[in-house]
């Protein structure tokens, strides 16, 4: 089955504790990308990918890390997690560079940061 | 700053009616426009897209209108079915690559 998928899906950690998210789509897919989702602000870009080692910053990715070494990986990585971090995290994938492509979205990982 | 904005936090519809959401933007650059459906629990799918040198494109029940003068593209759903009930997100991009996602609607379909 296509899809992507997130981990873990639920995260509650406390502020400056290292932590990881992982995301893996298995379509092939060139462009991935991170967004979270907070309330009365819809959902914004933290970082994309447009292929292996071609990543750049989206609309907020401060505080953000993102690496991709392999087509089908995009860990997000959160070095010293704050509070103000606390939100959903998507990540998603689309085929090839074309706009209009859909993107797949994975199911979201709640993070809560104490 | 909000580039894109959906005005209308929720929007309720009779099942078999028109449904119809709004969403404005303010970035000229903006050449791509797509709508996401998103259920509570899940990732958003998505609707349907539009580049702007169309000013209409129709898959099914949903069409998308743009009108790049006044900065502004909808949704139309026809005919509205229970299982459209579900939040609506719209996002604009400059290059396929930057995505700036409206604060969503909430739609009912009321059967």
């Amino acid at each position: 089955e296509a899809q992507v998928t997130q981990n873990p899906r639920y995260l509650i950690t406390v502020t400056g504790k290292k932590l990881t998210v992982t995301c893996s789509q298995n379509m092939n897919h060139e462009y991935m990308s991170w967004y979270r989702q907070d309330p009365g602000l819809g959902l914004r870009q933290i970082y994309y990918s447009m292929n292996v080692e071609v990543t750049d910053k989206g609309d907020v990715p401060e505080g953000y890390k993102v690496s991709r070494k392999e087509k089908r990986n995009f860990p997000l990585i959160l070095e010293s997690p704050s509070p103000n971090q606390t939100s959903l995290y998507f990540c998603a994938s689309r085929a090839g560079l074309a706009a209009y492509n859909e993107q797949f979205f994975g199911p979201g990982t709640r993070l809560t940061v104490l | 700053d909000q580039q894109v904005k959906q005005n209308s936090p929720s929007l309720s519809v009779q099942e078999g009616r028109i449904s119809i959401l709004n969403c404005d933007y303010t970035n000229s650059m903006f050449d791509y426009f797509l709508w996401y459906k998103k259920y509570p629990a899940e990732g958003p799918t998505f609707l349907i897209s539009i580049s702007s040198i169309k000013d209409k494109n129709e898959d099914g029940r949903f069409t998308v209108f743009l009108n790049k003068s006044a900065k502004h593209l909808s949704l139309h759903i026809v005919p509205s079915q229970p299982g459209d009930s579900a939040v609506y997100f719209c996002a604009a991009s400059p290059d396929g690559n930057q995505f700036y996602f409206g604060t969503g609607t909430s739609l009912t379909v009321i059967p």
